[in-house]
Order: C-alpha cells, then sequence, then structure tokens
C-alpha cells in the first residue's frame, strides 16, 4: 500500500530565507509526482508536476527534485516571501490511476 | 478561462439526510475526480468520472455516488449522512484522467453534519 509522508508538518521561517520541503513515498512504482499548495478555505493549486523519468522541474522560485528508487522529493523555495504561506502538499499518481496525497507541510513566512 | 466551480460552498445538514454537490469543470477538461479532506485523514480519492463513466474509485461506502453529464459536469451524491462525512469535498478537472496532467481544483464544498 502507497503511503506517502511529508516532513516537517509545520514550518515558521523569516523572509528572505531559502528553504526545503520533504516528501517521501513507500512504492516507487509511480507515474509522476505533483506539489500543490492550499490556501485557507481553498481548493489546491498544482505548482509542478515530475513525470517519474524526471529529475527536477522548476517554475520560478520553485524547484522540485525527484528520486524515485529512494521514494523520495524535495521542494525547494528561494527567497521566500509572506504570500508563500499556505500549505504545501505532495501527492503521487500511482499504478492504480489513483493519486495518493501526503499529510501536508504547514509554510508561515513572517515579515 | 473560468477554472472549476462547486456549488454550493457551504452545506449544514443532519444526520439521516442525503446531499448532492456539484462541479463544473474548466471548459474543455473531460475527467472529473472528487476528494474527501478531514483534518484526522487528509486527502482521499473518491471516485473519477470520464465520459459520463465512473473510471476509478476509491475505498468508500455506496453511501457514496458520483455521475457525469454530457457536457462534464459532474454531481456526488452522499445517502444517510453520518457524523464522520463532515468534510471539505474537493472537485479537481483535467484533459484527460488518470492523473497524468496537472489537476485543477475547485475550492470545496464545506459539509457540515449535526
Amino acid at each position: 500500500k502507497q503511503e506517502v509522508t511529508q516532513i516537517p508538518a509545520a514550518l515558521s521561517v523569516p523572509e528572505g530565507e531559502n528553504l526545503v520541503l520533504n516528501c517521501s513515498f513507500t512504492d516507487s512504482a509511480i507515474y509522476n509526482l505533483q506539489w500543490f499548495r492550499q490556501d485557507p478555505g481553498k481548493g489546491l493549486t498544482s505548482l509542478l508536476l515530475i513525470q517519474s523519468s524526471q529529475r527536477e522541474q522548476t517554475s520560478g522560485r520553485l524547484n522540485a527534485s525527484l528520486d524515485k528508487s529512494s521514494g523520495r522529493s524535495t521542494l525547494y523555495i528561494a527567497a521566500s516571501q509572506p504570500g508563500d504561506s499556505a500549505t504545501y502538499l505532495c501527492a503521487v499518481l500511482h499504478n492504480t490511476d489513483k493519486l495518493i496525497f501526503g499529510t501536508g507541510t504547514r509554510l508561515q513566512v513572517f515579515p | 478561462k473560468a477554472g472549476v466551480t462547486q456549488t454550493p460552498r457551504y452545506l449544514i445538514k443532519t444526520r439521516g439526510q442525503q446531499v448532492t454537490l456539484s462541479c463544473s469543470p474548466i471548459s474543455g477538461h473531460r475527467s472529473v475526480s472528487w476528494y474527501q479532506q478531514t483534518p484526522g485523514q487528509g486527502l482521499q480519492f473518491l471516485f473519477e468520472y470520464f465520459s459520463e463513466t465512473q473510471r476509478n474509485k476509491g475505498n468508500f461506502p455506496g453511501r457514496f455516488s458520483g455521475r457525469q453529464f454530457s457536457n462534464s459536469r459532474s454531481e456526488m451524491n452522499v445517502s444517510t449522512l453520518e457524523l464522520g462525512d463532515s468534510a471539505l469535498y474537493l472537485c479537481a478537472s483535467s484533459l484527460d484522467p488518470g492523473g497524468y496532467q496537472p489537476q485543477h481544483f475547485g475550492d470545496g464544498t464545506r459539509l457540515s453534519i449535526l
């Protein structure tokens, strides 16, 4: 059974810091991995999608890496801003064609 | 381009009642998936519809059902509501099924059971 874990559960950093969010999964048989952000009371916004054959994806200040063999992904946020405050979720597309979500990391960036 | 629209945004029901939630996907998107989000269980997959057919299903009881119409709009129904059904129900759409492309989420329907 695929399980997805995110560490840390919560993170509070001052503005301007570079930070790393971690995601681990137990079964390496995945098709892709996606990172989302969720603002309070809102739905999810897709940030990055990494296919299983890829190592990383970049969008602006965000960089996501994938190491399928070790069951790990990281989301790197450069020069964090208060607007980055949200919950970040990773999800893996398992061979059952279902997205399995992680537990999320709640990020707060203070001025 | 309009995003995914879910109605209603908030709903209060009592135990034993039934409820229907609606989701209008992004224009051109043919796949609609439903998820339940709770503080204890996180985000869990309910089901996926494509071309008016249920393509995939999560581990939820038969009280949870859905359907998709020819214009790709989808509804989910929960019968005989229980306190544990209180949750944020999220709908997501994508061009094609299976989660191989980015999914676009609506803001959800928050269902509270009294």
